[in-house]
């Protein structure tokens, strides 16, 4: 039971660059969301999903995409990466949304130039 | 607009202190207060608190939710430098599924 998984750990890009961060979750979990971590700003939400084929925004969900095709997988797509783009973002999952604990995978640090 | 605000932002303590931090929140439709330590990769779960008045405990850890005042305390004693993380509190409403956090509270614990 690996819990949440996410890769790749560090990434660097250019501005204008796109890629995706992997999240993957072996607890058969239904709710997933993607966080960004900024210094003094606590976590803020980027997008969700409370099954597979369901997602919906966050608080912060500009310049990023997602898609939910299977339980397992919550793959986050950056479009045009912007130095804005800069930081950590952790995937999380929990049994459902209801107040049930989030569980956090270990973090991609971005670095968008 | 709903708010969760913590305080202290940073705190410093020595060895075998006491420490009270602070989280305070307003939002509508209030489900639960959830209390995260994050030390230096992701977030782990300390607790989950729904009803107002009852503490939970988990050893030097104790927490407690005030839903009438709108604020929850996360109370640690006789501090340990293993103690020194951002903790993180986090509110999640009835009307949605995601958890709106505070910016958090650095504590670090000084030998």
């Amino acid at each position: 039971n690996a819990g949440v998984t996410q890769t790749p750990k560090f990434q660097v890009l250019k501005t204008g660059q796109s890629m995706t961060l992997q999240c993957a979750q072996d607890m058969n979990h239904e709710y997933m969301s993607w966080y960004r971590q900024d210094p003094g700003m606590g976590l803020r939400l980027i997008h969700y999903s409370v099954g597979a084929g369901i997602t919906d925004q966050g608080e912060v969900p500009n310049g990023y995409n997602v898609s939910r095709s299977t339980t397992e997988d919550f793959p986050l797509r950056l479009l045009s990466a912007a130095p804005s783009q800069t930081s950590v973002y952790f995937c999380a999952s929990s049994y459902d949304g209801t107040g049930y604990e989030q569980y956090f995978g270990p973090g991609t640090r971005l670095t968008v130039t | 607009e709903d708010k969760v605000v913590q305080s202290p932002l940073s705190l410093v303590v020595h060895e075998g202190d006491t420490v009270t931090l602070n989280c305070s929140y307003e939002v509508t439709n209030f489900r639960s207060l959830l209390w995260y330590k994050q030390e230096k990769k992701a977030p782990t779960f300390l607790f989950m608190l729904t009803s107002s008045g009852i503490e939970k405990k988990s050893g030097r850890l104790s927490s407690i939710l005030d839903k009438k005042e709108l604020f929850s305390i996360l109370n640690i004693t006789a501090t340990q430098t293993g103690d020194s993380a951002i903790y993180l509190c986090a509110v999640n409403k009835n009307s949605g599924y995601a958890l709106n956090f505070g910016k958090g509270t650095s504590l670090l614990v000084t030998p």
